[in-house]
């Protein structure tokens, strides 16, 4: 069965400094790995998303993530955080037909 | 890409009652899902939407609370039966052409009263 760990549930940072939100996973088989994220009352939006080719995926807003398959990780990253980027994010695993698992999200707070 | 609608988009329901929540898409799509996001948490798939057969529900969901629709490729409805305050949630439809391309709806937020 797929799964995946999010690290922190919070991650607090101030405006201008790097963001890393982690993320481990656990999957049979290759899995399509995502970042989504969800600001106050509104809907999910895709970072970026990894589907078995550049390990290094870059994503909107200056987001990457890095899948290294030895650490089973998928961390996420920003070099300089904006006050704009305080939200909720999830990473997503496949399930090996289509259907996601989320992890339990990180909450990131971003102090001016 | 995919464009999903859902109905409505937020409603309060009094206990005991049945709501019952559209998603269309703008497109043919094969697999279609059934999230729930409840307050504060993480979103959990409910069921896979099948297109004439009963739909495939996750451990913890059960048909006869969570009783899903899917006539055709491009439309879905999910009913949540006999309401208490704990299915206050946002549910979100979902589609996927493939593992990488998944596209999600804008929700509906019930409150049950």
């Amino acid at each position: 069965a797929q799964s995946v760990t999010q690290l922190d549930s919070h991650v607090s940072v101030s405006e201008g400094t790097p963001v890393l939100l982690r993320c481990n996973y656990s999957s049979s088989y290759s899995p399509s790995l995502f970042w989504y994220v969800q600001h106050p009352n509104k809907g999910l939006q895709l970072l970026l998303k990894y589907t078995s080719a550049a390990t290094l995926v870059k994503g909107i807003n200056g987001f990457e993530a890095e899948f290294k398959k030895s650490e089973t990780s998928f961390h996420l990253t920003k070099p300089s955080a904006h006050m704009s980027d305080a939200a909720e994010y999830f990473c997503v695993v496949t399930m090996g037909r289509r259907a996601l698992t989320f992890g339990s999200g990180t909450r990131l707070q971003v102090q001016p | 890409s995919a464009v999903i609608s859902q109905k409505p988009s937020r409603d309060i329901c009094q206990r005991g009652t049945s709501l019952t929540i559209q998603c269309q898409v703008d497109s043919q799509v094969t697999m279609m899902f059934w999230y729930r996001q409840q307050p504060g948490q993480s979103l959990t798939l409910i069921a896979t939407a099948n297109q004439g057969s009963e739909a495939t529900y996750e451990s913890g969901f059960v048909i006869d609370k969570f009783p899903i629709s899917r006539p055709n490729l491009t439309f879905s409805t999910l009913t949540v039966s006999n309401m208490s305050p704990e299915d206050s949630s946002i549910y979100l439809c979902s589609v996927a052409r493939t593992e990488a391309e998944q596209y999600f709806g804008p929700g509906t937020r019930l409150t049950v009263t």
